[in-house]
């Protein structure tokens, strides 16, 4: 059971926006900037959104991520089939521990 | 090239141990905290262990407090993992990861680079 609660999976097809909620509490999405990630097949996870809501270069202005209150979204605009993978959020706990969301497969239909 | 290379993963029975390096080249290691993150087969990211910039703070996961040791040798641009009492429940591909941020005096889930990982599994 995972820290921040995730969907296990979304989905969408070409062309489509798809968003990924991340839920946590006042101890770590509350309090802290959110961090999404994410892992295509076979592949290390990468750097999707930093501190909440920015991309780090050379990452498509499709992917957006925001936070209200204890729940974060990630926002994929534009859907393409190259985006199917999985995503994670992470968040820096104030219990003293980065954790992580379950992840969220998307499938481009 | 930037980059960072995870090394010592393997098969081991439970109770033993292991060490796990990470090499990096390409950018200044030593401006950087340094972390651990695994991933079990089929599963979701578990962060394991950080350390910063001077070692000056170093903080792990409950899963691992007491029996994991992290380290770094930044004359050597190396990162370490010392892995005691192994339990099956260790078994997972990991991680070595760079914080995206410079000089922290403590951690954050900024990730900015990451190795290709090295699978470890604990069986008898």
């Amino acid at each position: 059971q995972s820290v921040l609660t995730q969907p296990p999976s979304a989905s969408g097809t070409p062309g489509q926006t798809v968003t990924i909620s991340c839920s946590g509490s006042t101890s770590n999405v509350g309090s802290n900037s959110v961090f999404w990630y994410q892992q295509l097949p076979g592949t290390a996870p990468k750097l999707l959104i930093y501190r909440t809501n920015q991309r780090p270069s050379g990452v498509p202005d499709r992917f957006s991520g925001s936070k209200s209150g204890t729940s974060a979204s990630l926002a994929i605009s534009g859907l393409h089939s190259e985006d199917e993978g999985d995503y994670f959020c992470a968040v820096w706990d104030d219990s003293l521990s980065v954790v992580f969301g379950g992840g969220t497969k998307l499938t481009v239909l | 090239e930037v980059q960072l290379v995870e090394s010592g993963g393997g098969l081991v029975q439970p109770g033993r141990s292991l060490t796990l390096s990470c090499a990096a080249s390409g950018f200044i290691f030593q401006d950087h905290a340094m972390y651990w993150v695994r991933q079990s087969p089929g599963k979701g990211l578990e962060w394991v262990a950080g350390i910063t910039w001077n070692s000056g703070t170093i903080g792990y996961a409950d899963s691992v407090k007491g029996r994991f040791t992290i380290s770094r040798d930044n004359a050597k641009n190396s990162l370490y993992l010392k892995m005691n009492s192994l339990r099956f429940e260790d078994t997972a591909l990991y991680y070595c990861a760079r914080d995206l941020y410079y000089e922290t005096t403590g951690f954050n889930a900024a990730f900015d680079l990451w190795g290709l990982g090295t699978m470890v599994s604990v069986s008898s």
